[in-house]
C-alpha cells in the first residue's frame, strides 16, 4: 500500500511570508495528524483530524498557523506569516482510526526560514 | 503537559554489540511506541505496545511496556551497520491517539 505522501519536500521563506504543506494519508485512514519536529527533538503534535473534524489542537499557535482536511483525505497546513522559530520539519501521519492505532508518518517537509 | 525522558541521548558501539535503550515519565501512558528515523525520512514504527508488562519482538528488536505504565525499554541484539538512526519513543495517553514523543537516543555502528 502507498505511504503518506507529503509535499514539497523542502521550503526556504524569508520571514512574515506565507507557506502552505500538503498531505494524503494512507487510503482509508481516517484519522490524520501533522506535527512539528524541531531539529534535535522529537515530533510535536500540531492537530489531529478524525475525517474532516479537529479532533485536537491544543499545541497549534492559531495566531499563524492555520490547516484544513475539508474532504476527509488530503490536508493542508499553513503557516501566515512565518518567523524564525517555525524552521523546523512537518511531518504529516495517518491512522485507521484514532484510539490505539499505530501512527504511519511520510517524509516531512524542510522548512527553512531566513 | 506530559513529557517523556529518554536515555540515552546518543551511543556509539562496535557492529555485533547489543544495545538497551529507554523512556521513563511522570505519567503513565497506555500505549508505548518505538519508532526509527533516518535523516530526511519519517519515523519508521518498529514496535508497538498495548499492554503493561508485554513484551514484544520484532527481528533483532525486543521492546518491553513497564508495568506501572511508566516507562518502556528498547533492545536490539547484534547490532549491524543499518541499525544507525534516531530511535523514539512515543507514549499514547488518551483514547484520541495523541503521542508524546521522547527526545529521541542517536545510535551509530562502527563496523
Amino acid at each position: 500500500e502507498a505511504g503518506v505522501a507529503q509535499s514539497p519536500r523542502y521550503k526556504i521563506i524569508e520571514k512574515r511570508q506565507s507557506v502552505a504543506f500538503w498531505c494524503n494519508p494512507i487510503s482509508g485512514h481516517a484519522t490524520l495528524y501533522w506535527y512539528q519536529q524541531i531539529l534535535g527533538q522529537g515530533p510535536k503534535l500540531l492537530i489531529q483530524f478524525q475525517n474532516n473534524g479537529v479532533v485536537d489542537d491544543s499545541q497549534l499557535p492559531k495566531d499563524r498557523f492555520s490547516a484544513e482536511r475539508l474532504k476527509g483525505v488530503d490536508s493542508t497546513l499553513k503557516i501566515q506569516p512565518a518567523k524564525l522559530e517555525d524552521s523546523a520539519v512537518y511531518l504529516c501521519a495517518s491512522s485507521f482510526s484514532a484510539g490505539n492505532q499505530p501512527q504511519h508518518f511520510g517524509d516531512g517537509t524542510r522548512l527553512s526560514i531566513l | 503537559g506530559q513529557q517523556l525522558n529518554q536515555s540515552p541521548q546518543s551511543m556509539f558501539i562496535q557492529e555485533g554489540e547489543d544495545v538497551s535503550m529507554n523512556c521513563t515519565s511522570s505519567s503513565i501512558f497506555n500505549t508505548w511506541l518505538w519508532y526509527k528515523q533516518e535523516p530526511g525520512e519519517g519515523p519508521v514504527l518498529l514496535i508497538a505496545l498495548y499492554k503493561a508488562g508485554e513484551l514484544t519482538s520484532n527481528g533483532r528488536l525486543t521492546a518491553q511496556f513497564g508495568i506501572t505504565r511508566k516507562d518502556s525499554f528498547l533492545n536490539i541484539s547484534a547490532s549491524i551497520p543499518s541499525d544507525v538512526g534516531i530511535y523514539f519513543c512515543a507514549g499514547g495517553g488518551t483514547s484520541y491517539g495523541k503521542l508524546t514523543f521522547g527526545q529521541g537516543t542517536i545510535l551509530t555502528v562502527h563496523p
